[in-house]
């Protein structure tokens, strides 16, 4: 199964911080990549697909990039509501693989 | 509203069975793929399977092959996951998710994500 490793694992930040989180798969996935939010107790909420295309409804702070093996999620200004964790996940092959996610908390 | 409402959750022995049930309301549900993903206690997300619109394809992750079927009644708007020979590793909170496919024109691509998800169902395998 393709391993899809994301950095790091864990990050504080302050509201206002721009940030980044890397995903990288260990083959070359096209851009066949999607972010999810995810927050304690809650169900996943995607963000981004296609590697940078963003969901409707999404703001524009969030943004995608990245094509074959390496891809990021940038945040422009954090916003208090953006901490939580985050996902990426590979749509190319089967079986399915998500990062192990990022801890995006407060500083 | 657009929805999906997972149920069938439980308590079970090790080498027990539970079906779960996700049930689609708002949208055409028999267009889409379904994805179940689960997420064990403080842990990650785990992608677990997947269903084509007509059910003629189905995909799991190794862990679950031979276990788990998943299944669909279109005229039901629901979407099942039979767990079989449950391990204590399959505790987990189990979600379904809508697994959306967009179009890409300019390339003529095609690309998924999991646009809609439930709230998610609890399963315990514990003796």
């Amino acid at each position: 199964a393709i391993q899809m490793t994301q950095s790091p694992s864990s990050l504080s930040a302050s509201v206002g911080d721009r940030v980044t989180i890397t995903c990288r798969a260990s083959q070359a996935i096209r851009n066949d990549l999607s972010w999810y939010q995810q927050k304690p107790g809650k169900a996943p909420k995607l963000l981004i697909y296609a590697a940078s295309s963003l969901q409707s409804g999404i703001p524009l702070r969030f943004s995608g990039s990245g094509s074959g093996t390496d891809f990021t999620l940038t945040i422009s200004s954090l916003q208090p509501e953006d901490f939580a964790t985050y996902y990426c996940l590979q749509d190319y092959y089967y079986p399915r693989t998500f990062g192990q996610g990022t801890k995006l908390e407060i500083k | 509203e657009v929805q999906l409402v997972e149920s069938g959750g439980g308590l079970v022995q090790p080498g027990g069975s539970l079906r779960l049930s996700c049930v689609a309301s708002g949208f055409t549900f028999s267009r889409g793929w379904v994805t179940w993903v689960r997420q064990a206690p403080g842990k990650g997300l785990e992608w677990v399977a997947n269903i084509k619109q007509d059910g003629s394809e189905k995909n799991y992750v190794d862990s679950v092959k031979g276990r788990f079927t998943i299944s669909r009644d279109n005229a039901k708007n629901s979407v099942y996951l039979q767990m079989n020979s449950l391990r204590v590793e399959d505790t987990a909170v189990y979600f379904c998710a809508r697994d959306y496919t967009y179009y890409f024109q300019s390339s003529g691509y095609y690309y998924d994500a999991l646009d809609i998800w439930g709230q998610g169902t609890i399963v315990t395998v514990s003796s």
